[in-house]
Formats: structure tokens, sequence, C-alpha cells
């Protein structure tokens, strides 16, 4: 079995300043990817950033970065700088080794205040 | 820009109904999948096409089906639509066989409401 616990429905942040958003994640498999995505009104899921779990180092991508707790199950998003376009949905998935599906968290609204 | 569209953006359809969405993948994109987001929840794993074949299933019924085209087209066809039918769908592609890291290109979805 698998799970994604994002505890933060909502977060403000203000413009140009730095926010983390949490996720948690439970699986008993040893190989496992852990990605985010944002989306925003329009709907369509954009790609962020992806850790493998077999990865030493964490992920980065520009302005987002990827705090990886391999031992406490954590995967947060941390975005720097952040700006009025990344007001958003954002949401943290899992895949499974063998598994061929995205296993989605139920998301965190973010907020950025001008 | 994902390169993936999908039509139509909104319907609309009455209980018992049968409706076909459809989605257009980028060219060389084997790998097709589809997702229910239901009001307030993160997307769920309906099926997943590669080449053409189902390459697996979650936790719906069998009324609802897909296809996946040579031309890197699909369809999700749900049959006696309910209303806990009423989500957004989403359809997703990628260049490769399903993997850990493979990295999924999203459509803006078609907003599905049973009436």
């Amino acid at each position: 079995a698998q799970k994604i616990t994002q505890t933060q429905p909502g977060m403000f942040v203000q413009e140009k300043e730095a926010v983390t958003l949490d996720c948690t994640y439970d699986t008993s498999d040893p190989s496992y990817g852990l990605f985010w995505y944002k989306q925003p009104s329009s709907g369509e899921m954009i790609f962020l950033i992806y850790q493998g779990s077999y990865d030493q180092q964490n992920a980065t991508e520009g302005r987002y970065s990827l705090n990886f707790q391999k031992a406490r199950k954590s995967a947060n998003l941390v975005i720097s700088a952040s700006q009025l376009g990344d007001s958003a949905m954002y949401f943290c998935a899992m895949v499974r080794t063998g598994a061929n599906n995205l296993f989605f968290g139920t998301g965190t609204r973010l907020t950025v205040i001008p | 820009e994902t390169g993936v569209t999908q039509s139509p953006t909104h319907l609309i359809k009455t209980r018992g109904q049968q409706v076909t969405l459809r989605c257009s993948s980028q060219s060389g994109h084997n790998t097709v999948s589809w997702y229910q987001q239901a009001l307030g929840q993160g997307p769920q794993f309906i099926f997943q096409y590669y080449r053409e074949e189902e390459n697996g299933r979650g936790n719906f019924p069998p009324r609802f089906s897909g296809l996946q085209f040579p031309n890197y087209s699909s369809e999700l066809n749900v049959n006696a639509l309910e209303l806990d039918d009423s989500a957004l769908y989403l359809c997703a592609s990628s260049p490769r066989a399903p993997d850990i890291n493979e990295k999924l290109f999203f459509g803006s979805g078609t907003q599905l409401s049973v009436l």
C-alpha cells in the first residue's frame, strides 16, 4: 500500500520570500520516485521536480528544491523567491517500482501575496 | 505548453448517458494515462495504455474504458454515467515505457458535469 499526505490545505507567502510545502509518504518498496506537480487554475498539471529514492543528493530545478529526508519519509518542496505566478495548487505524488501510475496527495493551495 | 490537448474542455451530461473524451499526445509519446480529479482532491489513476495495449488499471469499474490509436491520440469512454462521475478528467503522456522516473506531460483536462 502507498500513501501520500499533504497536511497543509492552504499556504500564504509574501512575494520574494521562500516557502516550504510539506509532503510525507508511506511505502514499503525500497525503490520509488517522488514528484511535485503544479496545477494552476487552467487545470494543467505542470511537472516541477523529481527525486528518486536512491538519489544521494536533494533535487533542484531552478527556484524549486526538494528537501528529501528518507528516514522520515518526507519530501518537502521549497520554492525560493516566490512570484505571483506561483499561486496555484501543488501536488506531491509517488510512483512505486513495478507500478505504472502516479499516486497523488490531496494538494496544497499556495497564494502569493504582493 | 505540454503538447497534450484534450477535447472538449467542458461537457454536461445526464445520468445514464455515455460520454467519450479525447486526448491528443505529442508525436512519439507511446504511453498515455487517464486520471480523474474530483473537486478538492488529487488526481486518481484510471488506466494506462502503452503502444495501444492497456498497461494497468486503477480502481475503476469496467464502464470506464479506453483506446489508444497509432496517431498518438486516445479516448476515454464512460458508460452509464453516474452523478459521482462529475470531475476533471486529465490525460497524461510520456515518450517512454512507464518507469519510476518518467515525467508525465498533462493536458488541461475535460470538466465533466453529470446532472
